[in-house]
């Protein structure tokens, strides 16, 4: 049971390049997320979905794209990669509903020049 | 006002120590509540969820008052290996996928 698998765990970027964050979970679960994670600003929420087909902007969506065709892929693409977009990057995954934590990936590591 | 807020501290307390943080939400209306732990540079790992009652595992008890609107989370006994950043989160009583976490409590434990 790996639960949730995040690659590439390290990136370098240049400016304006695009690329895609992807994510897996094999627990079956129905919520998935994208955080980004700056130094001293906590876990900001990008984009969600609470199920396959269905996908939500959070509180800083610009510049990023999300889909979710099967429950267990969530990928994140950056359109045009931009400094201020420099941080680590975490999903997770939820069973769904009220009563149920996340669980998260190790995360991703990206670095735009 | 952000809708969680918390305590940066940091909080540096002798191993054996008790030791509590707070975390107020806005929204009188959130249904469901939990605590995080972070160490350095890896990725948050859930802790307790959070519930009417209280709740204890250990070491650790967590509580919710809902009429000052804020959640704590109780440490006894402190170990140095419970050094890390304690992350609350909020979600949002209609939309469960929209978690919302707090910036978090640094707590060091030193021997």
């Amino acid at each position: 049971n790996a639960g949730v698998t995040q690659t590439p765990k390290f990136q370098v970027l240049k400016t304006g390049q695009s690329m895609t964050l992807q994510c897996a979970q094999d627990m079956n679960h129905e919520y998935m997320s994208w955080y980004r994670q700056d130094p001293g600003m906590g876990l900001r929420l990008i984009h969600y979905s609470v199920g396959a087909g269905i996908t939500d902007q959070g509180e800083v969506p610009n510049g990023y794209n999300v889909s979710r065709s099967t429950t267990e892929d969530f990928p994140l693409r950056l359109l045009s990669a931009a400094p201020s977009q420099t941080s680590v990057y975490f999903c997770a995954s939820s069973y769904g509903g009220q009563g149920y934590g996340y669980t998260f990936g190790s995360g991703t590591r990206l670095t735009v020049v | 006002r952000k809708e969680v807020e918390q305590d940066p501290g940091p909080f540096n307390v002798p191993e054996g120590a008790t030791v509590a943080f707070n975390c107020t939400y806005s929204n009188s209306a959130s249904q469901s509540f939990f605590w995080y732990r972070q160490d350095c540079r890896k990725e948050p790992k859930l802790l307790m969820s959070v519930y009417s009652s209280g709740n204890e595992d250990g070491r650790f008890t967590a509580q919710l008052n809902r009429a000052s609107q804020y959640i704590s989370l109780l440490i006894r006994d402190s170990k140095l290996s419970d050094s890390a950043t304690y992350l609350c989160v909020v979600n949002k009583p209609t939309n469960a996928g929209k978690s919302t976490f707090g910036d978090g409590t640094t707590l060091t434990v030193k021997p």
